[in-house]
């Protein structure tokens, strides 16, 4: 099985930087996904990771250390449409998704 | 290009009834999906089918049932409806299943109350 572990809350400024992480133990490991949800929205894909390292898409980047379980999602150059739920998930070695409860980021003015 | 559609998009249901959730996709995946969204647990797998034909059990399978008679549609069934299973549900497609990045696409929820 997999626990997935991610802050509930965080808020943030707009214009700043905001850090989620996630850890993660897990029966097997074929990628992590991270997910952005707008409430009373679909979760819509944002990053993947599967190798150790930093994957940068324009404002939002994803880190990943296999070794230690962890990953971190870095939201920069806050806006306030960046107001969602944000959630890891990790795919196992029967490529199934497991997912954490999420993080939800409140950015304010 | 609709991509995934579900349908109803919400529900009152009494409990014992039976109730199917539709799920439609246009994208040609094999992969389909059926998760449950509740609060402080976040999204739990019931059942999942990596092609037509086929189907298996996922997290919190228990009261579900699904089948996949071709690639489009994967219903959900619950046959007799209780309060626990009020929640908001999510079916979603990818490409296919164990075979490098690929990506998983999310319908648009149907949120199920049942009384």
């Amino acid at each position: 099985g997999q626990n997935i572990d991610q802050p509930t809350e965080m808020t943030a400024t707009e214009g700043a930087i905001v850090q989620i992480n996630c850890t993660y133990q897990t029966s097997g490991f074929n990628g992590l996904f991270w997910y952005q949800q707008h409430a009373g929205e679909a979760p819509t894909f944002l990053s993947y990771n599967v190798l150790d390292g930093l994957e940068e898409k324009g404002r939002f980047s994803s880190f990943l250390s296999r070794s230690k379980g962890y990953s971190y999602l870095l939201l920069k150059e806050l806006q306030m449409k960046d107001s969602a739920s944000y959630l890891c998930a990790v795919r196992d070695s029967d490529y199934k998704l497991s997912f954490g409860a999420g993080t939800t980021v409140t950015v304010r003015a | 290009i609709a991509g995934i559609t579900q349908a109803p998009t919400s529900q009152i249901l009494a409990a014992g009834r039976r109730m199917t959730l539709r799920c439609t996709q246009d994208m040609r995946h094999n992969a389909m999906y059926w998760y449950r969204q509740d609060l402080g647990l976040g999204l739990r797998l019931i059942h999942y089918s990596n092609t037509a034909g086929t189907t298996g059990k996922g997290e919190v399978p228990d009261g579900y049932s699904v089948s996949r008679a071709n690639t489009d549609d994967f219903p959900l069934t619950l046959a007799s409806a209780v309060p626990s299973q009020t929640s908001v549900y999510f079916c979603a497609s990818s490409e296919a299943l164990g075979q490098g990045r690929e990506t998983q696409y999310f319908g648009p929820g149907t949120r199920l109350l049942v009384l």
